[in-house]
Order: C-alpha cells, then structure tokens, then sequence
C-alpha cells in the first residue's frame, strides 16, 4: 500500500507570496496519476487542473516519490486545504495525503 | 454539466447500516470510462476513499472498510449507491460522491453529514 505524506501541516503566509506544498511517496509513482485538491471550508473538494479552470499561478512539478504543487502570489481566495491524491492501478485504488492547510 | 447530489439518512444509530445514494444529473452514469466514487471526511480531519464502481458492476473498495462496504450502481435511475454496515462513531462523517477517472476526480456532490449516534 503507498502512503502520501504531505508537508508542511499547515502553511502560514501572506497575499502576494509563493506557497510551496510537498506531497511525498512511499513508493515512486507515475506523476500522471498523482493530483491535487483544493478545499474550503464546508465544501467539497476541486481538483485542481487546467480542466477545471485554475489559475496559471498553481502549478505542479516533481516524479518518483516526490511532487509538489506551487502556489505563486496567493490570492486572498488561495487560503485553504489542499490534498494530494494518487489513482492507484495495482492494486486499484485511491489514496490521499493528509492535508496541507495555507492560512493567513 | 453534470452534477452529483447525495441523499439518505443523516443518523444512523450504532451498529446498523448506513445506506447513500448519489444521483446524477446532466449526463449519464452509463456513458464513458469513468469510476463512481465515495469519499469520507470525519470531522476536522482529512479524506478518506471508501471506494468506487464502474458502470460495469465492476468495485474496489478502501481495504480498511471492505468487510463492511458495499457499491452498487442503478443505471435505471442514474444513481450509484453505498451501503457501510456495522457502523460506530468512528463513521461519522461527511460522505461525499464523485465521478473519476485516473487523472482526478472532477465532478464532487455537496457531501451530507452522517452522524452514528444512539
């Protein structure tokens, strides 16, 4: 079983600067299946992809073990929890991390 | 644009079945490759997958819940389904469903609020 574990905890920052969110691997994995979540308080979750219509300023890089998702000049909106999540084909599954929060 | 919406009891007393429904409008559950899924969240904590199914019958489930888990899918009626017995405490939650497919699940219902409690 692959375990995601998110860094840090929580992510205290200003409007204007740049959040950098970790999510790390148990195990290496295809970053094609590796995504990110953003939620606000008593919503649901939104994945965050060009598909759903984020924003150019969040982007995601890393492969093998080691993803990140970057946040550059947060956005009053950007303050919320974010998880990473993989699709897992053998065995099938999905799998999340525990949560990165960027507060104010 | 397809949307999700849960339904079912809101309190289910210890040790009885808790039972969901998810209804999709805008489009149908038997078109396409994508999985049906639930998702929970206790209270201040983080996400938790249960499980999906295809619209082929087809289930995976959380291993931590699949003694107690069961997916279903109603093409008829344009609903999937989640049956979770034996419940305690430990299952209170925000349960939550949605359409996936590998890369990411893209369509979320608004999540219900379940409470395990006598």
């Amino acid at each position: 079983e692959i375990v995601l574990t998110q860094s840090p905890g929580t992510l205290s920052l200003s409007p204007g600067e740049r959040a950098t969110l970790s999510c790390r691997a148990s195990q290496s994995v295809s970053s094609s299946y590796l995504v990110w979540y953003q939620q606000k308080p008593g919503q649901a979750p939104r994945l965050l992809s060009r598909a759903t219509g984020i924003p150019d300023r969040f982007s995601v890089s890393g492969s093998g073990t080691d993803f990140t998702l970057t946040i550059d000049r947060l956005e009053p909106e950007d303050f919320a929890v974010y998880y990473c999540q993989l699709y897992g084909s053998s065995p099938p599954g999905l799998t999340f991390g525990g949560g990165t929060k960027v507060e104010i | 644009q397809v949307q999700l919406e849960e339904s079912g009891p809101r309190l289910v007393k210890p040790l009885q079945t808790l039972s969901l429904t998810c209804t999709v409008s805008g489009g149908s559950i038997s078109r396409g490759d994508y999985y049906w899924s639930w998702i929970r969240q206790p209270p201040g904590k983080g996400l938790e997958w249960i499980g999906y199914i295809y619209n082929s019958g087809v289930t995976y489930y959380n291993a931590s819940l699949k003694s107690r888990v069961t997916l279903s899918v109603d093409m008829s009626k344009n609903q999937f389904s989640l049956k979770l017995n034996s419940v305690t405490a430990a299952d209170t939650a925000v349960y939550y469903c949605a359409r996936g497919e590998w890369d990411g699940m893209d369509v979320w219902g608004q999540g219900t609020t379940v409470t395990v409690s006598s």
